[in-house]
Parts: C-alpha cells; sequence; structure tokens
C-alpha cells in the first residue's frame, strides 16, 4: 500500500502562533483528507483535497499532488487545535474510501 | 454531511469473552469501513463491510477473530470475538457516499480487555 508519512510528529505552541504540518505520500492519489482527532477521540474531516490550495478559518491546506505532498496551515492557533492532525490517502486503483493513513502530528497549544 | 452513532461508546470486558459494536449512519451510504486504533498509534483499517456479502479484510485480520455484517446500506456491526487484552484499542466506523466525497468517521467505540 502507499506510504504516508506526516511531521513534525510532536509540536508545541504557545496561543496564537502559526505551524505547517507536512505529508508526504509515496504513489498517485485520488484523494487526500486531513482529520483533527480531538482529545475525547472524535475523528473530524478538515478538508477533502487531492490537489490545490483550500481555506476554512484559520485553517488552509496545500496539496502538490505532482509532488507528493500536502501541507496543512494552522494560524493564530488556539487551546482548542490542540489533539492530533492525520493526513489520509486514497490510492489510485484502490477500493473507493479506502484511506492510509499517517502517524499523525500532536499538536499541544498552551494559552 | 453524514452523521454516524456507534454503540457503546465505551465497554470494559473480561479476556475470552466477544463484544459486538454497532454503526449506524442517518443516510444510505456506498461504503463502510471498520478501523482500529491502538493506544497512541494511528488508524489500521481492519476490513471493507459489503452489503449484502462478507466482508472484505486487510491482512492481519481474520473473519473468525472480526465478524462484520451489513445488512443494509445504513447499518453495520463488528464483532470483537475471544478478546485478549491487546484488543483494547478505539474501534472507528467510517463511510463514504461516493467518488470525490469526504470519508466521515463515527465518534468511536473505547474498548479495554481486562
Amino acid at each position: 500500500g502507499i506510504q504516508v508519512e506526516q511531521s513534525p510528529p510532536d509540536l508545541i505552541l504557545q496561543e496564537g502562533a502559526n505551524s505547517t504540518l507536512r505529508c508526504n505520500f509515496s504513489d498517485s492519489v485520488n484523494n487526500l483528507q486531513w482529520f483533527h482527532q480531538n482529545p475525547w477521540g472524535q475523528l473530524i474531516n478538515l478538508f477533502y483535497i487531492p490537489s490545490g490550495t483550500k481555506q476554512n478559518g484559520r485553517l488552509s491546506a496545500t496539496t502538490v499532488a505532482t509532488e507528493r505532498y500536502s501541507l496543512l496551515y494552522i494560524s493564530s492557533s488556539q487551546t482548542t487545535d490542540s489533539g492530533v492532525y492525520f493526513c489520509a490517502v486514497e490510492g489510485r486503483g484502490s477500493t473507493l474510501g479506502r484511506l492510509y493513513f499517517g502517524r499523525g502530528t500532536q499538536l499541544t497549544v498552551w494559552p | 454531511s453524514a452523521v454516524i452513532s456507534q454503540k457503546p461508546s465505551r465497554d470494559i470486558c473480561q479476556r475470552g469473552t466477544s463484544l459486538t459494536i454497532q454503526c449506524q449512519v442517518d443516510s444510505q451510504v456506498t461504503m463502510m469501513f471498520w478501523y482500529r486504533q491502538q493506544p497512541g498509534q494511528s488508524l489500521t483499517l481492519i476490513a471493507t463491510a459489503n452489503q449484502g456479502s462478507e466482508a472484505t479484510y486487510e491482512s492481519g485480520f481474520v473473519i473468525d477473530k472480526f465478524p462484520i455484517s451489513r445488512p443494509n446500506l445504513t447499518f453495520s456491526t463488528l464483532t470483537v470475538s475471544n478478546m485478549s487484552p491487546e484488543d483494547s484499542s478505539i474501534y472507528l466506523c467510517s463511510v463514504v457516499r461516493g467518488h470525490t466525497d469526504t470519508q466521515y468517521f463515527g465518534p468511536g467505540t473505547r474498548l479495554t480487555v481486562l
């Protein structure tokens, strides 16, 4: 299957700081999604972004499919942004919806 | 979006017993999946739940240990059989409607096996 690598594995920020999370993948993909897992374990979809750039409030994401990477930007971070951020991809030719997950980035935002 | 519920939300079980987890979606979906998330780890796909037929299991997962049913387009169950402490995990179901659709996850079932 496709290899998905995320960096950094851990990130500690002060409230108000900006951050960039990276996701590299090993093969062509049909789609790429970013998820946030909150401290209670709920996975929330942030972006469905197989290519291009999207923005949603303080969050934005860019995927460069030809170079097999995606970036998630968090601006003016808040304590509620804490949790684990996962990148997941669906490979070309894979079963519809079959996602390969990275190991995640654990983000901690201090007040 | 899709609204997904899972039952139970958490359970503590004795080794050697079995637990059935239910996943209910508020509307018909094309694909349903079951994932396991061991403590501090990422998500691992257990199987694709196929409507009206046997599930498709990933390498390392077998039907005898994780029997799955999907009787219709909105409901699926996962059973964790003959449990051991190594089965302590969060089990999540997810759904997708079609191509170019976001995948949605249920709230998860936290299982502790003593």
